[in-house]
């Protein structure tokens, strides 16, 4: 049972450049997400996803991009990277709706990128 | 805007004694209040949570206190242990698993022997 696992772990790119970060889950969770960590600013979202097909913006996702065309996997593109995206990226997922477990976040391990 | 202000930024507390962490939000349709617990190098992870039908929610040495009418909500931490040093978030959401949950920017606790 490995939950939220998120690839790589460690990334540098120069500005400009394109990335995508891998994000899976094996919890058959609805909900997905992405969220960045910066000193001070705390865990801000900038895209989620209540189930295959159907994504929805954050509080900050300009300059970056998402797709979920199956139930386990979420990645986040980073179409040409600045130097304000160097980050920490959470990938975080849980099931949606009412009920027990609802909105129980399982975090992956995160993904730390720095962008010169 | 920010949604859910949590306080203070950092806290240093000796073994054995109160950490008390505070959060305010403001829009009043929030009613699932979970508090997450992040270790170095690590993704957050659900620590308890509150809903606000009850004032107090204790889970070992942990306790929310939730005060509905001054819409703030508060972690306790008990016999504070050194392996209690981690960064705190306080969230809140509309309906648990309805909405996405917004977070508190984060409070550094060191638990000091």
């Amino acid at each position: 049972n490995a939950g939220v696992t998120q690839t790589p772990k460690f990334q540098v790119l120069k500005t400009g450049q394109s990335m995508t970060l891998q994000c899976a889950q094996d919890m058959n969770h609805e909900y997905m997400s992405w969220y960045r960590q910066d000193p001070g600013m705390g865990l801000r979202l900038i895209h989620y996803s209540v189930g295959a097909g159907i994504t929805d913006q954050g509080e900050v996702p300009n300059g970056y991009n998402v797709s979920r065309s199956t139930t386990e996997d979420f990645p986040l593109r980073l179409l040409s990277a600045a130097p304000s995206q160097t980050s920490v990226y959470f990938c975080a997922s849980s099931y949606w709706g009412y009920g027990s477990g609802a909105n129980v976040l399982t975090f992956g391990a995160g993904s730390r990128l720095t962008v010169l | 805007q920010q949604q859910v202000k949590q306080s203070p930024q950092s806290l240093i507390v000796q073994k054995g004694g109160i950490s008390i962490i505070n959060c305010a939000y403001e829009n009043t349709a929030f009613d699932y209040f979970p508090w997450y617990q992040q270790f170095p190098g690590k993704g957050p992870a659900l620590l308890i949570a509150i809903r606000p039908d009850v004032s107090e929610k204790k889970e070992g040495r942990f306790t929310i206190s939730f005060n509905k009418s001054a819409k703030q909500f508060s972690l306790h931490i008990m016999d504070s242990q050194p392996g209690d040093s981690a960064t705190y978030f306080c969230a809140a959401s509309i309906g648990a698993g309805n909405t996405p949950l917004v977070f508190g920017k984060g409070t550094r606790l060191s638990v000091i022997a």
